[in-house]
């Protein structure tokens, strides 16, 4: 069974701090990986992808992928309360085209 | 253009039930997708359209749960004989292909009662 693995967390930081997010998966023919952001209530609002090792950086979000070892991570800087959420690491499982996602990790940022 | 809309935002039924789920994708996206998601817990697959055909149906729990898209756009997620353990929210998704990025809806709310 193909996994995608996360803290559930909470992680909390405090206002202005780096937050970093990590996920771990199984399937070592995973090509394609994405970072999901879930406000209480709401529905998963896509924050990044990440096709090729090394990082990928959008605004305050860096996305970190090591293929070797089969992690990726979501860097974000200057972390704001606003960003309070669950982030959801998926993986596209290349056999099905299905989306694999993580339990997701719920992050605080108090002020 | 606008992106996907699911109806309704919330659904009360009880035991036993009939109930129907709709998902309108963004439009020209080929590829939709259905996924329930309990509390706590990420998004778990159901079924996969690519056009109007379900390209992997392989995450449905049992035979109660089936779902249509006959014109290739709108989907209807539909479940029968509903239980309590059905209780989640129901999410869509679509692509523009079966690889590209997946927009989700604001999903469904639907409790067993």
């Amino acid at each position: 069974q193909k996994e995608v693995e996360q803290n559930s967390g909470p992680l909390s930081v405090p206002e202005g701090a780096i937050a970093s997010l990590n996920c771990t998966y199984s399937d070592r023919g995973s090509q394609s990986f994405f970072w999901y952001r879930q406000y209480s209530g709401k529905s998963p609002e896509l924050i990044m992808f990440i096709y090729s090792n090394g990082d990928k950086e959008d605004g305050r979000f860096t996305a970190q992928l090591n293929k070797a070892s089969q992690y990726v991570s979501l860097l974000i800087r200057d972390s704001q309360p606003s960003d309070s959420a669950t982030y959801l690491c998926a993986v596209n499982d290349i056999d099905t085209d299905k989306l694999i996602f993580g339990t997701g990790t719920r992050l605080q940022v108090f002020p | 253009g606008a992106g996907v809309s699911q109806t309704p935002s919330n659904k009360v039924t009880e035991k036993g039930k009939y109930v129907e789920l709709r998902c309108d994708p963004i439009s020209g996206h080929t590829a939709l997708y259905w996924y329930r998601q309990s509390l706590g817990q990420g998004p778990e697959f159901l079924i996969y359209f690519q056009g109007t055909g379900a390209a992997d149906d392989s995450g449905l729990p049992n035979d109660r749960f089936f779902a249509v898209r006959p014109e290739g756009s709108v989907s209807t997620l539909k479940i029968q004989r509903t239980e309590r353990g059905d209780s989640a929210v129901y999410l869509c998704a679509s692509s523009a292909n079966p690889t590209d990025t997946q927009y989700f809806g604001p999903g469904t709310r639907l409790t067993v009662l």
